[in-house]
C-alpha cells in the first residue's frame, strides 16, 4: 500500500513566521510531487510541484524535495492569516501514475 | 482563466434516491478524475478517464455509483441509491497530460448530504 503521510496539525504559526509542513511517502520510485491548499468547504488549489531533489521557490512557497530521504516539506515565508487553511501533499509514483494524497496539515496563522 | 466546471455546488437527498453530478473539464484536458472527499482526509480517487475511455475505476463502488464521459468532453457521476455514508464532497479534475503524469486542476466541487 503506498502511503503518503502528514501531521494532521493543527499547525499555529505566528504572523509574519516561517511556516514548514512536512509530508513523507512510502513509494522510493515516486517521480512528481505537489502540495495543494484548500480552505474550509472549498476545492485543492495548487500551490508549487516539485519534480527534482532540492530547493524550489515561487514567492513566498519554498518546496524541498529529499528523495534520499524521502519527504517533500513546503515552508511559507512571512506567514499572512489568508495563509489558514488545510494543506495537502500528493504524490505521483509507481507503474499506474496515481496521484496518491495525504490527509493533509491544518495550518493557523494567528494575528 | 480557463476552469473546470461543476454542478450542482450543492446538493441535499434522502437516502435511496438517485444523484447526479456533472464535469466539464478545461478544453483540451484529455484526463478527467473524479475524486471523493471525506472531511479530514485527503480525495479518495473513485475514477479516471483518458478521453472516452475509464483508465482506472477499481476504487468505484459499482453496485452504485457510475460514471461517463461519453465524447470524451464532459463528464456524469451518478450514485443510485444513495446512502448516508455518501455525503461528502465530490470533485471533479482534468489534466492535460496523459497517462496520468500532469498537474490536476481541480473544479469547485459537489458537497452532498444525504439525509
Amino acid at each position: 500500500q503506498k502511503e503518503v503521510e502528514q501531521n494532521s496539525g493543527p499547525l499555529s504559526v505566528p504572523e509574519g513566521a516561517i511556516a514548514s509542513l512536512n509530508c513523507t511517502y512510502s513509494d522510493r520510485g515516486s517521480q512528481s510531487f505537489f502540495w495543494y491548499r484548500q480552505y474550509s468547504g472549498k476545492s485543492p488549489e495548487l500551490i508549487m510541484f516539485i519534480y527534482s531533489n532540492g530547493d524550489k521557490e515561487d514567492g513566498r512557497f519554498t518546496a524541498q524535495l529529499n528523495k534520499a530521504s524521502q519527504y517533500v516539506s513546503l515552508l511559507i515565508r512571512d506567514s499572512q492569516p489568508s495563509d489558514s487553511a488545510t494543506y495537502l501533499c500528493a504524490v505521483i509514483g509507481g507503474s499506474n501514475y496515481q496521484l496518491i494524497w495525504g490527509a493533509g496539515t491544518k495550518l493557523i496563522i494567528k494575528p | 482563466e480557463a476552469e473546470v466546471a461543476q454542478s450542482p455546488r450543492y446538493k441535499i437527498t434522502e437516502k435511496s434516491q438517485a444523484v447526479a453530478f456533472w464535469c466539464d473539464p478545461i478544453s483540451g484536458h484529455a484526463t478527467l478524475y473524479w475524486y471523493r472527499q471525506i472531511l479530514g482526509q485527503g480525495p479518495e480517487l473513485l475514477v479516471q478517464f483518458q478521453d472516452e475511455s475509464v483508465v482506472d475505476d477499481s476504487q468505484l463502488p459499482k453496485d452504485r455509483f457510475s460514471a461517463e464521459r461519453l465524447k470524451g468532453v464532459d463528464s456524469t457521476l451518478k450514485i443510485q441509491p444513495a446512502e448516508l455514508g455518501d455525503s461528502a464532497m465530490y470533485l471533479c479534475a482534468s489534466s492535460l497530460a496523459v497517462g496520468g503524469m500532469g498537474i490536476q486542476y481541480f473544479g469547485a466541487g459537489t458537497r452532498l448530504s444525504v439525509l
